[in-house]
């Protein structure tokens, strides 16, 4: 069964730093991964899909990088800004016939001014 | 807005009331899907309809009954719930769920219902 963990659960930067946050599944057996923010009490918003072809994939000031050989993905945040404070989930689709997206707790983010 | 609408935001229910939830996508997608969000969990499927049929039903108690009446709205009828239910009823879409001719199914997520069940 596939295992999706995010470190940290929570993190708290002061605007400009640039940061990572990582992601870690047990299974690599996958056929994309997905980054999603969500802002308190809302929806979940799609940032960035890798397929698992891909080494990674860049928008604007994110770029999210793949590595299934160690199971291991990382959401990188340029220069970041108060806007960014938010939950940022990753999700994997699995590979073969198993469709479903598995998500980590999520990674708490607050950037302060 | 990510194209996916979810009615109403905000519901607050008895145990023995029956509500319905409801959620409708115009982009264009075949698959559509109810997740639950509970504080400190991670997002768990609950429900997949594909081309309007139920696919997936991950073992979701019967006080949860999914409906789709065709391919943009999905509802979820809810009734004799429990307080443990409370939650974010999260509802998306895909284009297809599974991979034909190996399409990306990128997920789209609606804003989600706060349920309280008191």
């Amino acid at each position: 069964k596939q295992e999706v963990t995010q470190i940290p659960a929570a993190l708290s930067v002061p605007e400009g730093e640039n940061l990572v946050l990582n992601c870690s599944f047990t299974d690599s057996a996958i056929y994309n991964l997905q980054w999603f923010r969500q802002d308190p009490g809302k929806g979940l918003t799609s940032l960035l899909l890798i397929q698992s072809s891909q080494r990674e994939q860049t928008s604007g000031r994110l770029n999210a990088s793949l590595d299934k050989s160690s199971g291991r993905s990382t959401l990188y945040i340029a220069a970041s800004q108060p806007g960014d404070s938010a939950t940022y989930l990753c999700a994997l689709e699995g590979g073969g016939s198993n469709y479903k997206l598995t998500f980590g707790k999520g990674t708490l983010l607050t950037v302060n001014p | 807005e990510t194209g996916v609408t979810q009615t109403p935001r905000h519901l607050v229910m008895g145990m023995t009331n029956k509500k319905s939830l409801k959620c409708e996508q115009h982009l264009g997608h075949n698959a559509m899907y109810w997740y639950k969000q509970s504080a400190k969990k991670p997002l768990e499927l609950m429900f997949v309809y594909n081309f309007k049929e139920q696919t997936e039903n991950n073992s979701v108690p019967s006080r949860f009954s999914p409906e789709c009446p065709n391919s943009s709205h999905l509802f979820l009828h809810l009734h004799t719930l429990q307080p443990e239910d409370s939650a974010l009823y999260l509802c998306a879409s895909s284009l297809f769920f599974g991979r034909p001719e190996g399409e990306t199914t990128e997920a789209f997520f609606g804003q989600g219902t706060r349920l309280t069940v008191v």
